[in-house]
């Protein structure tokens, strides 16, 4: 049961490079996200989708892009890597059950470093 | 918007002793939950409890317990019987049931230091 599964766990990229940053889910959840995580910031909400073919920003949207072509996969683009994206992303998912108390399940983390 | 307050960055705790880590929040929604999550230096994001905002009976789950105090808008942790391996920065989460979007809200976390 492998839950939601990131990759890379780390990665070291160069001021203007792009990257895509890998999540996918085998619990047929409908809501998946991504978050960053920085010191003394907790973790802020970079785009979610509820669903295949729908994405919303969240809190922290610019320099990133993700799309939801299946059930499964959410992967996090990121266009022209700068030092500010540096920090350590999570992948979580979700199911919907209204009415019922239903946790985010995290992948392991990413830690990305802009050079 | 909703927001969720963790005013204690870094607390300690003796080994076997209690403690309590605070989370308030913000919203003006009536249906609601409540989540407390561990993190370990693993970075692992780990559910510790869960609370319903329609429940007055607090949760408990073995060692952890919560005060939820829906008018207060506030929701602490109790860790009884501290053992290190509570070590770990805390978060305090919070999603709607109403806006049909289902987002996940996290405080800023709290450090929590065992001592041996």
């Amino acid at each position: 049961n492998a839950g939601v599964t990131q990759t890379p766990k780390f990665q070291v990229l160069k001021t203007g490079q792009s990257m895509t940053l890998q999540c996918a889910q085998d619990m047929n959840h409908e809501y998946m996200s991504w978050y960053r995580q920085d010191p003394g910031m907790g973790l802020r909400l970079i785009h979610y989708s509820v669903g295949a073919g729908i994405t919303d920003q969240g809190e922290v949207p610019n320099g990133y892009n993700v799309s939801r072509s299946t059930t499964e996969d959410f992967p996090l683009r990121l266009l022209s890597a700068a030092p500010s994206q540096t920090s350590v992303y999570f992948c979580a998912s979700s199911y919907f059950s209204r009415g019922v108390n239903t946790e985010a399940f995290f992948g392991q983390g990413t830690r990305l470093t802009v050079v | 918007a909703q927001t969720v307050t963790q005013s204690q960055p870094e607390m300690s705790v003796q080994e076997a002793e209690t403690v309590t880590l605070s989370c308030t929040y913000d919203t003006s929604e009536s249906d609601y939950y409540l989540f407390w999550y561990k993190q370990p230096p693993s970075r692992q994001m780990i559910l510790v409890i869960r609370q319903e905002a329609y429940k007055q009976q607090n949760a408990t789950e073995n060692r952890f317990s919560v005060n939820f105090q829906k008018a207060a808008k506030s929701f602490s942790l109790k860790i009884s019987d501290s053992q290190l391996g509570d070590a770990a920065m805390y978060f305090c989460a919070y999603r709607s049931e109403n806006s049909g979007t289902y987002k996940y809200i996290f405080g800023t976390g709290t450090r929590l230091k065992v001592l041996a």
